[in-house]
């Protein structure tokens, strides 16, 4: 069964940047069918999707974040991570990790990974 | 940029009722929608792809359908377990984005 753990600081500076990591078990992060994504969710706030990565390293990213957001694949540690630059307390999210089905069809996550919660704040 | 809307915000039932969740796209998306269901403090969990396809484990009573514009997630008996937040999400071809719907909130009454 297919499992996603996200892992970093909880509590992130103004102006820092923020870093997670995704870690994928019981599947591997190489498999050819699916990219792996990240969505946020501000406190009692919906859902934005921040950006996905294929096991080749190709990306791309929500245009209203792509200046600051950068994501990539450790593909022998069956990880990838996402680094959001110059933060403030509108970052503040849970953030998760899911992979990402999709191609001729349409897109969509599952599993999801539990979240974690950055807090932007000094 | 894509935007779904979803309604109503928050929808009131009982269980047993039937629940019927709308989602409209500002342009077509074909049948790429897919359907979430979170609980609080929970992630959210996949329960229809490509706008009428059950997740793997999704109860028969959960169905999507619609395409183009016009989306709806039905449960057709509502259970205990139902009531939480639901939001769809479609991806456009370019720009290559993803959106989500700001979500319906199915509470009980």
């Amino acid at each position: 069964q297919l499992q996603l753990q996200e892992s970093g600081p909880g509590l992130v500076k103004p102006s820092e940047t923020l870093s997670l990591t995704c870690t994928v078990s019981g599947g591997s992060i190489s498999s050819s069918s699916y990219y792996w994504g990240w969505i946020r969710q501000p406190p009692g706030k919906g859902l934005e999707w921040i950006g996905s990565i294929y096991y080749s390293g190709s990306t791309y990213y929500n245009p209203s974040l792509k200046s600051r957001v950068t994501i990539s694949v450790d593909t022998s540690k069956n990880q990838f991570s996402l680094k959001l630059s110059s933060v403030t307390a509108a970052d503040t999210a849970v953030y998760y990790c899911a992979r990402h089905s999709g191609g001729n069809s349409g897109d969509w996550f599952d599993p999801w990974g539990q979240g974690t919660l950055v807090t932007v704040s000094s | 940029e894509i935007v779904l809307t979803q309604s109503p915000a928050t929808l009131s039932l009982s269980p047993g009722e039937r629940a019927t969740l709308s989602c409209r796209a500002s342009q077509s998306v074909s049948s790429y929608l897919a359907w979430y269901q979170q609980k609080p403090g929970q992630a959210p969990r996949l329960l229809i792809y490509d706008a009428s396809n059950r997740a793997t484990g999704i109860p028969a009573r959960f169905s999507g359908s619609g395409s183009g514009t016009d989306f709806t997630l039905t449960i057709s008996s509502l259970e205990p377990e139902d009531f939480a937040v639901y939001y769809c999400q479609q991806r456009s071809n370019w720009p290559p984005e993803i959106t989500f719907g700001q979500g319906t909130r199915l509470e009980i009454k």
